[in-house]
């Protein structure tokens, strides 16, 4: 099955400053790469969701960019601010029905004053 | 339009009891999904129903079932509570149509301890 490994697993900045975080999936069909954000106690969001035939997507200060050769996508956060402050976490879906996603582990990212 | 809505927000249990976890949607969204969140591993698949009547297991379904007898309804049921079985659950429900996948949208989540 897939199998989706997410890094780093804490991520500490400035306000201001830009967060990236990445991630690296294993099964070659998988053809759809959301991101989600979590605060604490509360359910996962989609903020930004990126499909296979498409290199990059970009919404206001988050960008995501995915190379299907490596198996690779990224989350970037530009200008970053303190509620900006989550848990964030990649998944990745194969195709087949059902709309299985495989998460990471998650990224603990806090934007610091 | 509540969107996905589970119950109940907490529950302890005792080892060897059993146990519902109810959740809805009223966004008429074919694909619905049971995960399991355990610090440090991200969300784990249990089991997903493609549509009423269609149900399959996901990455982590042992000690679990689940039926779909309604569009709106996917319950989890819990046969036989086991300490390891303590976590947050969240069910998840997403169009799905001509195999595309589309946003899954998440309950609030249910928080579960066995003792």
């Amino acid at each position: 099955g897939e199998n989706v490994e997410q890094h780093p697993s804490t991520l500490s900045v400035q306000e201001g400053d830009s967060a990236v975080i990445k991630c690296t999936y294993s099964d070659s069909a998988s053809n759809y790469f959301p991101w989600y954000k979590q605060e604490l106690g509360k359910r996962p969001q989609l903020i930004i969701d990126i499909r296979s035939n498409v290199g990059e997507k970009k919404d206001q200060r988050i960008a995501v960019t995915l190379n299907k050769t490596a198996k690779h996508f990224s989350l970037h956060i530009t200008e970053t601010q303190p509620e900006d402050s989550a848990v964030y976490f990649c998944a990745a879906s194969t195709p087949g029905g059902g709309n299985k996603l495989t998460f990471g582990t998650g990224t603990q990212l806090k934007v610091e004053l | 339009n509540a969107g996905v809505t589970q119950t109940p927000k907490f529950q302890v249990l005792k080892t060897g009891q059993s146990m519902t976890l109810q959740c809805a949607q009223d966004m008429n969204h074919e694909y619905m999904s049971w995960y399991r969140q355990d610090p440090g591993m991200g969300l784990r698949l249990i089991h997903y129903s493609v549509g009423a009547g269609i149900t399959d297991q996901g990455e982590v379904p042992n000690g679990y079932n689940v039926s779909r007898s309604t569009t709106e309804d996917f319950p989890l049921r819990l046969l036989s509570a086991a300490p390891s079985q303590t976590s947050v659950y969240f069910c998840a429900s997403s169009y799905g149509a001509g195999g595309t996948t589309y946003e899954q949208y998440f309950g609030p989540g249910t928080r579960l301890t066995v003792t």
